[in-house]
Formats: structure tokens, sequence, C-alpha cells
């Protein structure tokens, strides 16, 4: 059974940093594709980011609104996924899953962890 | 990237159909079949429902079906029940690389 499971989240002040995990189990993940999804207080699922798999070139790509503040990484000997937030902003306010990426699907999704940011 | 373009609301009686649209552009939904539907439930994780634009994971009941034409999709709930009352979300990947959610719908058994 897949399990993903998020953890990290918490309260940052605006301008601050925080790094998300998520450890994955009941798949490979060293060939998995994976990303980060996000979901603020009563609103709908935005795309943050994905990392390809190390055998695919481990490369990422990002959402706008997080270009440039985000960082997503793997640790593949440790089946985890990272998310680095920093400079966050309220707007960041969100709840933040770790899925699994298929092609153009996102088939398996964590609980999610909440990140506020509030002064 | 702009969100694709969801109705904010649909709504059926039970045993009725219900169709949700998502409407995109020539860069996304346009450009690739690698279009797909989530449910989401009140406090619950988004629930994979369609992918690449028609396709049923397994244990997807046969009621929800998909299709796209052009720039635009859509998702079919047919035989509504009142557990299909939930927010709907489409996803396309674009040309940039990159992935695109729906505003979302919230669908609403009468």
């Amino acid at each position: 059974e897949v399990q993903l499971v998020e953890s990290g989240g918490g309260l940052v002040k605006p301008g601050g940093s925080l790094r998300l995990s998520c450890a994955a189990s009941g798949f490979t993940f060293n060939t998995a594709w994976m990303s980060w999804v996000r979901q603020a207080p009563g609103k709908g699922l935005e795309w943050v980011g994905r990392i390809k798999s190390n055998t695919d070139g481990g490369t990422t790509e990002y959402g706008a609104p997080v270009k440039g503040r985000f960082t997503i990484s793997r640790d593949d000997s440790k089946n985890t996924l990272y998310l680095q937030m920093n400079s966050l902003k309220t707007e960041d306010t969100a709840v933040f899953y770790c899925t699994t990426i298929n092609w153009g699907r996102f088939d398996n999704w964590g609980q999610g962890t909440l990140v506020t940011v509030s002064s | 990237q702009s969100a694709l373009t969801q109705p904010a609301s649909v709504s059926g009686s039970p045993g009725q159909s219900i169709t949700i649209s998502c409407t995109g552009t020539s860069s996304d939904v346009g450009a690739y079949n690698y279009v797909s539907w989530y449910q989401q439930h009140p406090g619950k994780v988004p629930k994979l429902m369609i992918y690449d634009v028609s396709n049923r994971p397994s244990g997807v009941s046969n009621r929800f079906s998909g299709s796209k034409s052009g720039n635009t999709a859509s998702l079919t709930i047919s035989g509504l029940q009142a557990e299909d009352e939930a927010d709907y979300y489409c996803s396309s990947y674009t040309s940039s690389s990159s992935y695109v959610f729906g505003t979302g719908t919230k669908a609403t058994v009468l």
C-alpha cells in the first residue's frame, strides 16, 4: 500500500523559512516522480512543483508563485521528499500535500501538513 | 499560468447526470491528453477520479466519465448519488512543463 506522510508544518513569521518532509513507502520511491500541491484555507488546489526521479535527471519545475523561493529535493536513500520554503509570505498559508505524479496525474496523496505564515 | 476555468457549482437530483466543464487553452487542455479530475470531500484528501481525459483508476465507479473537445474537458457523473456531493477539480499538464488545476466546482445533490 502506498503511503505518503508529510511533516514539518507549523507557524512561521513572514520572511521566515520552513522545510517540509514527505516519507514514502509501499512503492519504488527512487523511480517515482514526485510533486507538492497546496491548498489555502477554503480555496482550491495549486500546483507547487515537481521533481523527476534521479534516473530521469532529477530536474525540478515550479509554479510561478513559488519559483525562486521554494526548492524541492529528494533523498532516495531515505525514501523522503523535501520542500524547502524560504521568504515565506502570508499568502503561502496552506495545507501542503505530497503526491506521486505519473505522467499527467497525481495518483497518490499524503494527508497534508498545514503551514501558517503569520506575525 | 492561469487556473483552468470551472463553474463554481453544479447540482442535480439523485439518479440524474451532471457535467462539469474545465476550460483551458491551446497550451494546456488543448495541447495534451493529460487531463485529470479529482474529488475532494470536506476536510479530506483529494482523490484521483479520471486520468488521461477519460480513464478511470481501479476502484472508481463507472458512473464517472471524462471527455475532451478542443480546449475544454468535461467530467460527467451519471446516476447521481448522495456520496457524490463534493468539490471537483480538473488538472492539466502544460506546454511550460508545469501543471495547472481548475478553479474547482462544488457538486450538490439536491
